[in-house]
């Protein structure tokens, strides 16, 4: 069945730090990819998304490229911030109703 | 509206009692989806409307749990004779198309006691 695996959390790092959040995906057909950001106290937000094959997605500095090859969809951003502090879902949507399906979510903690 | 909107915002229910949660989405939004997310995980998915028509409800726990959207607008998510296990937030989303992406209502934190 599809399924999204991301890597587990927490993930701690100092201000200014290189953050990648690894993402991989099973599905059927061409999915749809996106990241989804979940602050402190706050509901889910679309981060970024890319809905075809060597897209990238960005978003506040965000960065994600759609491989179909490795069937991967990995988060990277050049040097976060403490407001970056949240936890992060891959999410891919696939099959004749595209429904999302999420990974179970890595959490971020940027200390200053 | 501007988004997706779900009431109550929080709702404590004792075991065996029945609730309704609601969701507005997002005018002219065609797919609806539910969501239930346990602390600490991802949202699961529980069932998907396109219009009225409810095309997926494959998620859904047990017979329990039943969700309407009568006129392809709002829709309401029933749990009958909750459980202490129906404990979670429940999740309300919208979309015009995958490629655009899905809005999400704040939740529904239900807490059976």
């Amino acid at each position: 069945g599809n399924s999204v695996t991301q890597m587990e959390g927490p993930v701690t790092l100092s201000e200014e730090a290189f953050l990648t959040i690894n993402c991989t995906y099973t599905a059927t057909g061409y999915p749809s990819l996106f990241w989804y950001v979940q602050y402190p106290g706050e509901g889910l937000q679309l981060l970024l998304k890319a809905t075809k094959a060597d897209d990238k997605g960005s978003n506040k500095g965000f960065e994600a490229t759609y491989r179909k090859e490795t069937t991967s969809f990995h988060l990277e951003k050049g040097s976060v911030q403490v407001s970056d502090s949240a936890v992060y879902f891959c999410v891919h949507a696939s099959g004749g109703s595209y429904i999302p399906t999420f990974g179970r979510g890595t959490s971020l903690i940027v200390h200053p | 509206g501007a988004g997706v909107s779900q009431s109550p915002r929080y709702k404590v229910a004792k075991r065996g009692q029945d609730v309704a949660l609601r969701c507005d989405p997002i005018s002219g939004h065609v797919s609806l989806f539910w969501y239930q997310q346990a602390l600490g995980q991802g949202p699961e998915f529980l069932t998907y409307f396109q219009n009225e028509a409810q095309l997926d409800k494959s998620g859904l726990p047990s017979d329990r749990f039943f969700a309407e959207r009568p006129e392809g607008s709002v829709s309401t998510l029933k749990i009958q004779r909750t459980q202490q296990e129906d404990s979670a937030v429940y999740l309300c989303a919208s979309s015009s198309g995958h490629n655009y992406g899905y809005t999400f209502g704040s939740g529904t934190r239900l807490t059976v006691v």
